[in-house]
């Protein structure tokens, strides 16, 4: 069972926006800004698209964006595209005792 | 541009030990200002954090994992390593080694180089 609650499955038509929540508690999500969120194709590594809630690394799109509110931090991919369909992680800081926790992922389905 | 490579036994006996070694190019590991670390998955199921380092600075593993699980490094080969001993069937995944991007004020959970993962299966 994985720290951090996301849902099954998301998904929305191409040039739709679709948000997949990431819940936790008040030692991980709700304690810090420290939340990261990636990508995942089929059979390839994870791409890190958002960390520290909000920032964006070099290259990614800015049809990905970030928030958080309490204990449940948002990742929401505006205008869909096909290459968007993929699973995707949540991750956050939780203490110097367990540095890292994960989401057990949302499958994104581009209908 | 950071490369990392994974390398390693596919195939690991039960109560066996898993090693697996991830080699770095394209940077020293020895830079104190990053973290590096392994994330395991298993086949179908999400990711898990298994622990980070950061040369001379501070090892982290995680709870659940911390009584099985050694990392090392070499700086003369740029390369860190995983050992998890007393292996079982919960222990196949794909193992990944990553580096953790250090902002000004966090190191995790920021992985932002990720090798191309190695899958380890246990078995008899």
């Amino acid at each position: 069972q994985s720290a951090l609650t996301q849902p099954p499955s998301a998904s929305g038509s191409p040039g739709q926006s679709v948000t997949i929540s990431c819940t936790g508690t008040s030692s991980d999500v709700g304690a810090y800004n420290y939340v990261s969120w990636y990508q995942q194709h089929p059979g390839k590594a994870p791409k890190l698209m958002i960390y520290e809630v909000i920032k964006r690394p070099s290259g990614v799109p800015d049809r990905f964006s970030g928030s958080k509110s309490g204990n449940t931090a948002s990742l929401t991919v505006s205008g869909l595209q096909a290459e968007d369909e993929a699973d995707y992680y949540c991750s956050s800081y939780a203490g110097s005792n367990n540095p890292v926790v994960f989401g057990g992922g949302t499958k994104l389905t581009v209908l | 541009q950071l490369q990392l490579q994974e390398s390693g036994p596919g195939l690991v006996k039960p109560s066996e030990t898993l090693s697996l070694t991830c080699t770095v190019s394209g940077g020293p590991i020895s830079r104190t200002n990053y973290f590096w670390g392994w994330i395991r998955q298993p086949p179908g199921k999400g990711l898990e954090w298994i622990g980070s380092f950061a040369y001379s600075v501070s090892t982290y593993y995680n709870p659940s994992l911390k009584s099985r699980v050694t990392i090392s490094v070499d700086t003369s080969k740029n390369q860190f390593s995983l050992k998890l001993t007393s292996v079982t069937a919960a222990d196949t995944a794909v193992y990944y080694c990553a580096r953790n991007y250090c902002s000004s004020s966090s190191c995790f959970p920021n992985f932002d180089y990720w090798g191309q993962g190695t899958l380890v299966t246990v078995s008899a």
